[in-house]
């Protein structure tokens, strides 16, 4: 079975600076996708991110990207010029056969 | 609609009720997903439906869970003798292929809050 691991229930990061988020995850199967989704308080969930298994090349989207490492089996999320509108929870997905299978969810704060 | 909609927002019942939720996907969606979150966790995987036909089932809890969604469109999920343990948040999502295809985002719905007494 797929799993996902989000191993920091917690970070915080300064406005302005740079934060990393851990994801790793276990899978037999070669064809996948990667995603990081955002919940803010409102509960919404929210797509940040996408990342195909057969790209090497990472996905980026304005101040968030990823780095990939297959052969890990990670799939980190940066934040650069961390904004209070990024703190929220954030969630790490594993999709492939038909369903999407979520980590523990990092909760980000950011400091003024 | 324009939105994934779920009812009821908030739903609070007493242990041993029966409790029935409502999911009204994005009109166009082939593909709707039901998801019971609990408080500080991820999303965690229950059913899933490709038009009226429901493939996987593996994660409901028991048999107490169900889902239905026989027209292909709105879906419900009904949880029979309601436990403590129920209480959770319960969230619909779509998305347009049929299939499930794995690269596809997931539109969410704002969630049923599940309060079992």
């Amino acid at each position: 079975a797929q799993t996902v691991t989000q191993s920091q229930p917690e970070m915080s990061v300064q406005e302005a600076e740079t934060v990393t988020l851990s994801c790793t995850y276990d899978t037999s199967e070669s064809d996948y996708y990667l995603f990081w989704y955002k919940q803010p308080p409102s509960r919404q969930m929210i797509l940040v991110i996408r990342q195909e298994a057969y790209k090497q090349q990472n996905a980026t989207e304005n101040r968030f990207s990823v780095n990939f490492q297959k052969a890990a089996k990670s799939f980190s999320l940066k934040i650069s010029d961390s904004q209070l509108g990024d703190a929220a929870m954030y969630f790490c997905a594993w999709s492939g056969g038909f369903k999407t299978i979520f980590g523990a969810g990092t909760r980000l704060f950011v400091k003024a | 609609g324009a939105g994934v909609s779920q009812s009821p927002r908030y739903k609070v019942t007493k242990r041993g009720q029966d409790v029935t939720l409502r999911c009204d996907p994005i009109s166009s969606h082939a593909t709707l997903y039901w998801y019971q979150q609990a408080l500080g966790q991820g999303p965690e995987f229950l059913t899933y439906f490709n038009y009226e036909a429901q493939p996987d089932k593996s994660g409901l809890p028991s048999d107490r869970f169900s889902a239905e969604r026989p027209e292909g469109s709105i879906s419900t999920l009904t949880i029979q003798r309601t436990e403590q343990r129920d209480s959770a948040m319960y969230r619909c999502a779509s998305s347009p292929g049929g299939g499930g295809l794995t690269n596809e985002k997931l539109f969410f719905g704002s969630g049923t809050q599940l309060s079992v007494l």
